[in-house]
C-alpha cells in the first residue's frame, strides 16, 4: 500500500482565499482523522471520521473548517475564507477500528496564508 | 476527558548513551492502548512502540522499551545506545474507543 496520501504537499494562499486540502487513507481502515499542528498549540486534533461518519469535530476551530468524507477512500478539510493564523501543518491519518492498531499519517500538508 | 503530559520539552543525549523521556496520562477507562511516536525533520510521524494497557509486561522494540506504570500512569520511553538518527520529536499518545490524544511532545537532540 502507498500509505495515506495528502495533497497538496504545500500550499500558499492570500487571506480570504478557500483551501481545500485533501486526503486518501489506507485502504481497509475505517477511521480517519485530520490534525494540524504549529509550533504554538502542538497536534491538535481536529476532527475525525468512523466509517465515513464525522464522530467528533469539537476541535474543529471555527465555522470557517469543513471535512467531509464522501466514500472510503477520500475526505477534504476545507478552509473558508483562509486567514494568516490558519498556517500550519495539516496531518491527516487513518487507522483500523480497533484502538490497539496505531494511527499512519500522511506526510502533511504544509499551509501558508499571507 | 484524558489528558497526556509531556514535561520534558526539550531533552538531549549523547550518541551511544541512555536517555528516557517522560509520559503521564490521566483516564477514567480501564481499556486503552498507548503509544509513542516520532516525528523526525522529514516530520513524517513513524510508529515507535506501542503498549496494551491490560498487558503488565513492558514492550520492547530492539534498542527502545518503555516503563509501563498502570496505577500512577506514566508511560517513559527508554531510547538505548543512541544514535544520530533518533534526533526527532517524540509524541507520547493514549487512544481509547478509536479517539487518539497526543502529549506535546519532546524534542530530542543526539550529540556526536
Amino acid at each position: 500500500d502507498a500509505g495515506v496520501i495528502q495533497s497538496p504537499r504545500h500550499e500558499v494562499t492570500e487571506m480570504g482565499q478557500e483551501v481545500t486540502l485533501r486526503c486518501k487513507p489506507i485502504s481497509g481502515h475505517d477511521y480517519l482523522f485530520w490534525y494540524r499542528q504549529t509550533m504554538m498549540r502542538g497536534l491538535e486534533l481536529l476532527i475525525y471520521f468512523n466509517n465515513n461518519v464525522p464522530i467528533d469535530d469539537s476541535g474543529m476551530p471555527e465555522d470557517r473548517f469543513s471535512a467531509k468524507m464522501p466514500n472510503a477512500s477520500f475526505s477534504t478539510l476545507k478552509i473558508q475564507p483562509s486567514e494568516p493564523r490558519d498556517s500550519a501543518v495539516y496531518f491527516c491519518a487513518s487507522s483500523y477500528t480497533s484502538s490497539s492498531y496505531e494511527q499512519y499519517f500522511g506526510p502533511g500538508t504544509r499551509l501558508t496564508v499571507t | 476527558a484524558q489528558t497526556v503530559t509531556q514535561s520534558q520539552p526539550e531533552m538531549s543525549v549523547q550518541e551511544a548513551e541512555t536517555v528516557t523521556l517522560s509520559c503521564t496520562y490521566d483516564t477514567s477507562e480501564s481499556d486503552y492502548y498507548l503509544f509513542w511516536y516520532k516525528q523526525p525533520p522529514s516530520r513524517q510521524m513513524i510508529l515507535v512502540i506501542r503498549q496494551e494497557a491490560y498487558k503488565q509486561q513492558n514492550a520492547t522494540e530492539n534498542r527502545f522499551s518503555v516503563n509501563f506504570q498502570k496505577a500512577a500512569k506514566s508511560f517513559s520511553l527508554k531510547i538505548s545506545d543512541s544514535q544520530l538518527g533518533d534526533a526527532a520529536m517524540y509524541f507520547c499518545a493514549y487512544r481509547s474507543a478509536g479517539k487518539s490524544t497526543f502529549g506535546d511532545g519532546t524534542t530530542l537532540t543526539v550529540k556526536p
